[in-house]
């Protein structure tokens, strides 16, 4: 079983849906971050969070440490918003990352 | 610079030959990551540097693979003898310190034929 699961695995949605992307994780963590990689591979850093609730324009991210979950959420989905999502976990005692295998969405116009 | 830049953002190498791949880190960041994400795959930590620390190399996946970085700045991902299980995009990433937020590069895609 992998350290971090995200889902769903994809995810289809028409313009200006409330899309909700869920991450697990089965360790002690210090931190949990999550990325975005568009097409083309560039990769860009979303949010760092490591409780509570973290907003940023249409993206919100929450995590609950308890139960060792976190969801991205983005309101009012645009085409734009197409990409891989990835959530990655920062273990408690080590600086290495380690991801979930992305969900990747796509946005109808 | 602005961001995060490696190079070359390409390369394709013969089965056996050693590669080289470079990082220039935002300036003033502490912390570098080396990433890969291979085809299909998740992404993979390889190696971190943090400061003048000792590096953290327990993603390395074999001794074909090292890691140097100059003067707290630019880093150096060296693969010898590459094999095809090597073809990857490799990623760097790098933060103002360790629990701060990362910027990553675009990448070099390596393939090995």
């Amino acid at each position: 079983k992998n350290e971090v699961e995200q889902s769903p695995q994809n995810l289809t949605a028409q313009e200006g849906e409330f899309i909700t992307i869920n991450c697990s994780y089965s360790v002690g963590i210090s931190a949990l971050h999550w990325l975005q990689q568009h097409p083309g591979g560039g990769i860009v850093s979303l949010f760092m969070l490591s409780s509570g609730k973290k907003k940023h324009g249409r993206l919100i991210a929450t995590i609950n440490i308890q139960e060792k979950h976190s969801s991205l959420h983005i309101t009012a989905s645009h085409p734009r918003d197409s990409a891989v999502y990835i959530c990655a976990v920062a273990q408690g005692g080590s600086e290495k990352l380690v991801f979930g295998k992305g969900t990747k969405l796509t946005v109808n116009p | 610079g602005a961001g995060v830049s490696q190079s070359p953002s390409n390369k394709v190498t013969e089965k056996g030959k050693d590669v080289e791949l470079r990082c220039d880190p935002i300036s003033g960041h502490t912390a570098l990551y080396w990433y890969r994400q291979s085809l299909g795959q998740g992404l993979e930590f390889l190696i971190y540097f943090q400061g003048n620390s000792a590096p953290d190399k327990s993603g390395l996946p074999s001794d074909r693979f090292s890691a140097e970085r100059t003067g707290g700045s630019v880093s150096t991902l060296t693969i010898q003898r590459t094999q095809q299980e090597d073809s990857a995009v490799y990623l760097c990433a790098s933060s103002a310190t360790k629990e701060a937020e990362a910027f990553f590069g675009q990448g070099t895609r390596l393939t090995v034929v």
